[in-house]
């Protein structure tokens, strides 16, 4: 009854790589984030879908790509990859409206190397 | 632009020792106000949050957080620590009129020694 899941769990990876993340909420919200969490622990959000269009895309490289399929999923696609992307990515979702609390995924921990 | 400052970076503390970290934010407006725990390997879990009413508010396992307004604060308070306590304490904020972009303080690792 995992409420928001994401996949894989851990990846590790070359420089140049494409790789996905997936994200998957089984909450019923509208809205999923993407969020960064470098190694001094900082989080940053990233982008910010609501029913499957963007809100929010903060100054992210554009080798960075969410795609949201459905309301339920929030993929992130990097192409390119390099070692700053090496960092622990949190998936988010909520209901609309700024009044309503933000539900974490368990992460994916991401190590270019 | 807004920011929230966490001015602890890191907390040693011994059980049964009380707690209050601190979070400062940057914003003119209403916003609403968060407290994140983040257990070592877990993810973010909410541990209260503050909307409107009641400048003190109660979370979960023994957690509250006071608001005041004049001050820009929104600190972290916790009568008598467990070793259980043991992770990183995010503080966050969230404009009332905006998008629903929350922006994390730099966090705070606690430590509770037995």
């Amino acid at each position: 009854d995992t409420a928001v899941s994401q996949t894989p769990k851990y990846l590790v990876t070359q420089m140049g790589n494409d790789k996905s993340i997936k994200c998957e909420q089984n909450l019923g919200h509208d809205t999923m984030y993407w969020y960064k969490q470098d190694s001094k622990k900082f989080l940053k959000i990233m982008f910010s879908y609501n029913n499957k269009e963007l809100i929010i895309n903060e100054t992210v490289p554009n080798r960075f790509s969410p795609k949201s399929p459905d309301k339920a999923h929030l993929n992130l696609h990097i192409n390119s990859l390099e070692l700053g992307d090496s960092a622990v990515y949190f998936c988010a979702s909520s209901q609309a409206g700024v009044k309503e609390t933000q539900y974490f995924g368990p992460g994916t921990r991401l190590l270019v190397l | 632009a807004q920011s929230v400052s966490q001015h602890n970076h890191h907390v040693i503390l011994s059980e049964a020792a009380s707690l209050e970290l601190g979070c400062n934010y940057s914003y003119g407006g209403t916003v609403n106000l968060f407290w994140y725990v983040q257990y070592p390997g877990q993810h973010l879990q909410l541990l209260l949050k503050y909307f409107s009413g009641d400048p003190l508010v109660k979370g979960i396992k023994g957690f509250e957080a006071e608001f005041i307004k004049s001050k820009f604060s929104f600190n972290l308070r916790k009568p008598s620590v467990q070793w259980s306590d043991t992770a990183e304490y995010f503080c966050a904020v969230k404009s009332a009129g905006g998008y629903n972009k929350l922006i994390f303080g730099a966090g705070t690792r606690l430590a509770v020694h037995p």
